[in-house]
């Protein structure tokens, strides 16, 4: 298996664009989550999924982040509009099965928006 | 919820001596602790976990113990060289739920040669 894929692997935007990342989980697993991390506020959890569903969303830090999971091989978060304060780098990353517990990361994606 | 708290935030040890980082945790429902890797650019890795039905656990150089009493656990590695230097992340769940992780604040480990 190629692991969890994420694209873009980086992103320059300007404020105000608005920023689109995409990730692949592992296939068969049922569990994905989307995570920030910077260095100030450590790896943040901003939402995760299972089986498609958003299951908390609690972490996404504004109305401007939204998060779409159409089905079991694709995920996408979405930033509109892009501020600088969101300037991160974002992990998706997925999970085997309710009783397996291990989360495998995709590679990330650096967001720099200027 | 769960709080994780992850001490020292930095970490310097010379090549061959051992390296304790030591975590918190506030929840007495949890049951289930990764710790994960995460070298310079990369992405975070698990390297060991442990349940809460053992006090310790032990993978070559790396070693977990648990206190559940005491609600503290700790990632040790002896022997440590200098490809040991990354970000280490603990974390805590119940494994009972669909809770996420929740994520120490991470130590960042410098092996000096």
């Amino acid at each position: 298996d190629a692991g969890v894929i994420q694209s873009p692997r980086h992103e320059v935007t300007e404020m105000g664009q608005e920023v689109t990342l995409r990730c692949k989980p592992i296939s068969g697993h049922d569990y994905l989550f989307w995570y920030r991390q910077t260095m100030m506020r450590g790896l943040e959890l901003l939402i995760y999924f299972n089986n498609n569903v958003p299951i908390d969303d609690s972490g996404m830090p504004e109305d401007r982040f939204s998060a779409k999971m159409p089905n079991a091989s694709f995920s996408t978060l979405k930033i509109q509009p892009s501020e600088p304060r969101d300037s991160a780098v974002y992990f998706c990353a997925s999970r085997k099965r309710r009783g397996d517990y291990e989360q495998y990361f995709g590679p990330g994606t650096r967001l720099t928006v200027t | 919820g769960e709080n994780v708290e992850q001490h020292p935030s930095t970490l310097s040890v010379q090549e061959g001596d051992s390296a304790v980082i030591k975590c918190t945790y506030s929840d007495s429902a949890s049951n289930y602790f990764p710790w994960y890797k995460q070298e310079l650019g990369k992405r975070p890795q698990l390297i060991i976990d442990i349940r809460s039905n053992v006090g310790e656990k032990k993978d070559q150089r790396i070693a977990v113990t648990l206190n559940k009493t005491a609600k503290h656990f700790s990632l040790h590695i002896t022997e440590t060289q200098p490809e040991d230097s990354a970000v280490y992340f603990c974390a805590a769940t119940y494994s009972g739920s669909a809770r996420q992780l929740t994520f120490g604040s991470g130590t960042q480990l410098t092996v000096l040669p």
